[in-house]
């Protein structure tokens, strides 16, 4: 079945360092893309970074930047500069292009950035 | 910038009581989806919709669920007869495609507690 797994289910970090979360997925599936979205602790859900499976080369968005690896089937999110405000519930989803229109999701990780 | 918004932010009902949940996705977009987070659990999906008809639906989305665009902006989520297990958070999303490189775009949830 298809499935993305977060193995971390916390990490911590201090401000100005970099941090890597990591996000594996299952599918047999050619087309698909990959995201990842913040979840503060005030519940809403932010979009960050996404990732085509045929795109070749490594998705980044400001501070944001995905490490895709096709062939070991990661996605890993990594944030350089943790800034405290990056503390927060951070999602991993893949969505199987030929299947529908369904985000599939991980069970998420908890970044805590200290000072 | 755009969002999708959701009202009310928090709803408290009676087990077994109808509840409407609603949501204005983003204006030029046509593809709207519902979610729900129960507490410490990972995102599921539960319907998406298209040019008035749901497109697909999980296993989740019941005979209790409906979902209705009576407008030009709004989105409804409609639970027929509230059951405990029905306290999540619920979040609207919208994209401008379905699925391809368009990225489902989120509201900030509704907190609905079946009492």
């Amino acid at each position: 079945a298809q499935k993305i797994t977060q193995t971390q289910p916390g990490m911590f970090v201090q401000e100005k360092e970099a941090v890597t979360l990591d996000c594996t997925y299952d599918t047999s599936d050619q087309s698909y893309g990959l995201f990842w979205y913040k979840q503060p602790s005030s519940g809403e859900m932010i979009f960050l970074i996404y990732q085509g499976s045929y795109d070749e080369q490594n998705a980044t968005e400001g501070r944001y930047s995905l490490n895709f690896q096709k062939a070991r089937k990661s996605a890993n999110l990594v944030i350089s500069a943790s800034q405290l405000g990056d503390s927060a519930m951070y999602f991993c989803a893949m969505i199987l292009y030929q299947a529908g229109t369904a985000l599939i999701f991980g069970k998420g990780t908890t970044l805590s950035v200290s000072s | 910038e755009p969002e999708v918004t959701q009202t009310p932010s928090h709803q408290v009902t009676q087990m077994g009581q109808e509840v409407i949940l609603r949501c204005v996705p983003i204006s030029n977009h046509l593809y709207f989806y519902w979610y729900r987070q129960i507490l410490g659990q990972k995102v599921e999906f539960l319907v998406s919709f298209y040019n008035n008809e749901i497109s697909e639906k999980s296993e989740i989305f019941d005979d209790q669920f409906s979902v209705e665009r009576p407008d030009g902006s709004n989105f409804t989520l409609k639970i027929r007869s509230t059951k405990l297990e029905d306290s999540a958070m619920y979040f609207c999303a919208s994209s401008e495609l379905a699925g391809g490189r368009d990225t489902q775009y989120f509201g900030p949830g509704t907190r609905l507690t079946v009492l």
